[in-house]
């Protein structure tokens, strides 16, 4: 059980575009979902924290018109890299949490490449 | 926020030894303690945790130690493996938020 899936795995864009980025829950319902940023031989930074129904809950030096954050349902949360630069190249990846329960399950990663 | 440090960043062991990795964290309101290891491009894995009421946890091969007064635990896997070989991250909780802080990360490598 508490599989979380991630949509798409790898993207590569042009810089300006915006990239959707989909984390679902699938056997399970996430009150609570997690969004990180990893660079390469790094360790997990967290962006923010999203609460089903309400607004994330940005981490310190983490843009929120830049990476906007929507958590519409307790399965699903997405987060959108609006105007992509290379610099936002990176591995993200969110993570669920339960109703009940401390442990986070992390979903597989999705590779940002923009060009 | 807390403050999590990891040590060492790099660690290789014969294939058979015991490995141990150790974190410190910052602020005593932090009540829940997960270690995670990761191989390269894929996700973190949950291989253990621990609770701030309990000083030691172990299943099978892996255990963790917490001092909560010295404000620190430590990951022990003993009788490596070369399939052990992997990034391990440890984590805290505060008990006043959801968010995990992670350490900096341990490569570990088994030679077989």
């Amino acid at each position: 059980g508490a599989v979380v899936s991630q949509h798409p795995s790898w993207v590569i864009c042009k810089s300006g575009t915006s990239v959707k980025i989909e984390c679902r829950s699938l056997d399970f319902q996430a009150t609570t979902m997690f969004w990180y940023r990893q660079f390469p031989k790094q360790s997990l930074m967290l962006m923010a924290t999203s609460n089903e129904g309400s607004k994330a809950t940005y981490e310190q030096g983490v843009e929120k018109d830049k990476f906007l954050i929507n958590h519409a349902s307790l399965t699903l949360s997405t987060l959108t890299v609006t105007s992509a630069h290379p610099e936002d190249s990176s591995f993200y990846i969110c993570s669920a949490r339960g109703l009940a329960g401390l442990r986070q399950f992390f979903g597989p990663g999705t590779r940002l490449t923009v060009l | 926020g807390e403050n999590v440090e990891q040590h060492p960043s790099t660690l290789s062991v014969q294939e058979g030894d015991s490995a141990v990795i150790k974190c410190t964290y910052s602020d005593s309101a932090s009540n829940y303690f997960p270690w995670y290891k990761q191989e390269l491009g894929k996700r973190p894995q949950l291989i253990i945790d621990i609770r701030s009421n309990v000083g030691e946890k172990k299943d099978q091969r892996i255990a963790v130690t917490l001092n909560k007064t010295a404000k620190h635990f430590s990951l022990h896997i003993t009788e490596t493996q070369p399939e052990d070989s992997a990034v391990y991250f440890c984590a805290a909780r505060l008990n006043t938020g959801n968010q995990f802080y992670f350490g900096t990360g341990t490569s570990l490598t088994v030679i077989p």
